[in-house]
């Protein structure tokens, strides 16, 4: 059964401290893995793909990246701010199949305080 | 460019009531389109996804059904409300090979069973 799983559940943070959010899986075979941010309240939206190929993608100062061989990823958050708590979702994506059955984690909660 | 249109985007309905969400894409044709539901503090349950009108999927036993009238509308419905069918609910669009693109999310549904 495929799977993913992501740590911690949830996480509090200073304004410019960094953090690494981590998700491990077991899909197969495994296609590509994107990082979504949720606000509260509103849709999942994408901040990074990896295929198999990629190692690192950064977007700004959201950086992934994706260890194929132990299946496990991170997103990295550089000098955080405010705006950046929200819920972070790893989802991977297993083969070639037009209908995507995308199997998502249950998301990273992280809080930035002031 | 592509939007999807999610409404409405709160609503507030007695047990035993009907439902219907509706969700509308622009600026793309044959989309895979995705029904997902979100408890509070959980990760996204996929419910329906259609390849195509008249070509929808189940994952999972429920209360709701889904239809797809037109290429780029959903419609998730139910005949009768449960308090169990309260949570967020996400449309959401891909094309092509969904595992490589990805998925857009509507704005979403809060969806509150008194």
């Amino acid at each position: 059964k495929n799977q993913v799983e992501q740590s911690p559940q949830s996480l509090i943070i200073l304004e410019g401290k960094n953090c690494t959010l981590q998700c491990n899986y077991t899909v197969s075979p495994f296609s590509n893995l994107r990082w979504y941010k949720q606000d509260t309240g509103r849709g999942p939206v994408s901040l990074t793909i990896m295929t198999f190929s990629e190692n690192t993608k950064s977007n700004g100062r959201y950086t992934a990246t994706l260890d194929a061989d132990t299946k496990q990823s991170s997103l990295h958050i550089t000098a955080s701010q405010l705006s950046d708590s929200a819920s972070y979702i790893c989802v991977v994506s297993a083969g070639n199949t037009n209908a995507g059955k995308s199997t998502f984690g249950d998301g990273t909660t992280l809080t930035v305080k002031p | 460019s592509q939007t999807i249109h999610q409404w409405p985007a709160t609503l507030v309905q007695p047990v035993g009531s009907p439902l219907s969400l509706e969700c509308t894409v622009e600026g793309t044709s044959n989309p895979n389109l995705y029904w997902y539901r979100q408890a509070a503090g959980r990760g996204l349950q996929l419910l329906f996804y259609s390849i195509g009108i008249d070509q929808i999927s189940s994952e999972v036993p429920q209360n709701l059904s889904a239809s797809r009238p037109q290429d780029r509308q959903f419609i998730l419905s139910s005949k009768k409300l449960l308090l169990s069918d309260s949570g967020f609910y996400l449309c959401a669009w891909s094309v092509g090979q969904v595992t490589y693109y990805g998925y857009t999310f509507g704005s979403g549904t809060r969806l509150t069973v008194v």
